[in-house]
């Protein structure tokens, strides 16, 4: 079945580093959604792609829809203490919304 | 305020109980989802609704079930069926009308066997 592949499964760095994660996969998809999850809360929606090479911005966060449509990555750059939490990247390839979703990544910030 | 409640937030249930989720929407949003989150694992889709009266299984629909009577309301059961139920259950909506809409999460309800 369809499967995204996350990476790194996990970060500790130093307040004011930037970050970067990824999510690959061997099927192709027609968008890609980043999320952030903090403890005990439901995902928030960081960046959503549509369109393949697509780079948007959101603040500090940058992501991309790979020109293959099969990867993704998330940027954050000058990282901070509030940015602890779990990241997903989540993909889907018909009109259902149906997503699936990278086992994320853990961000931890030391200040 | 709009968005998506989820009910309750913490929940237990015996062994050989039936047990129901709320989610209730009033985003005027179409199409409704239920995941399953287990530590350290992306989430999963247990059954998904696209217009009232009528929903489709997802990847572990297995010992669970669901209807869609109103727009604003997806309710989910954890059956005794499912045998290990023990997850933090989350549930989300999307305008699906148009291709290029996210879909949003609740809150979660976090489920645990006595």
């Amino acid at each position: 079945g369809q499967q995204l592949n996350q990476s790194p499964q996990s970060m500790f760095i130093q307040e004011g580093e930037d970050v970067s994660m990824n999510c690959t996969s061997s099927s192709i998809f027609n968008t890609w959604l980043w999320y952030k999850q903090d403890p005990g809360e439901g995902p928030v929606l960081l960046i959503a792609l549509y369109k393949a090479g697509e780079l948007t911005s959101n603040g500090r966060l940058t992501a991309q829809f790979g020109i293959t449509r099969k990867d993704s990555f998330l940027n954050i750059s000058a990282s901070i203490p509030s940015d602890v939490g779990i990241y997903f990247c989540a993909a889907a390839s018909s009109n259902t919304g149906k997503l699936i979703f990278g086992q994320g990544t853990t961000l931890q910030v030391k200040p | 305020d709009g968005g998506i409640t989820q009910s309750p937030k913490y929940l237990f249930r015996k062994e050989g109980q039936n047990v129901t989720l709320s989610c209730e929407q009033n985003l005027n949003h179409d199409a409704m989802y239920w995941y399953r989150q287990d530590p350290g694992q992306g989430l999963r889709l247990i059954y998904y609704s696209q217009i009232v009266n009528d929903f489709q299984k997802g990847d572990i629909a297995e010992g669970y079930s669901v209807s869609r009577e109103k727009k604003e309301s997806f309710p989910l059961t954890v059956t005794s069926a499912q045998k290990n139920p023990t997850a933090f259950y989350l549930c989300a909506s999307r305008y699906s009308r148009r291709g290029d809409q996210p879909q949003h999460f609740g809150d979660g309800t976090r489920l645990s066997i006595l």
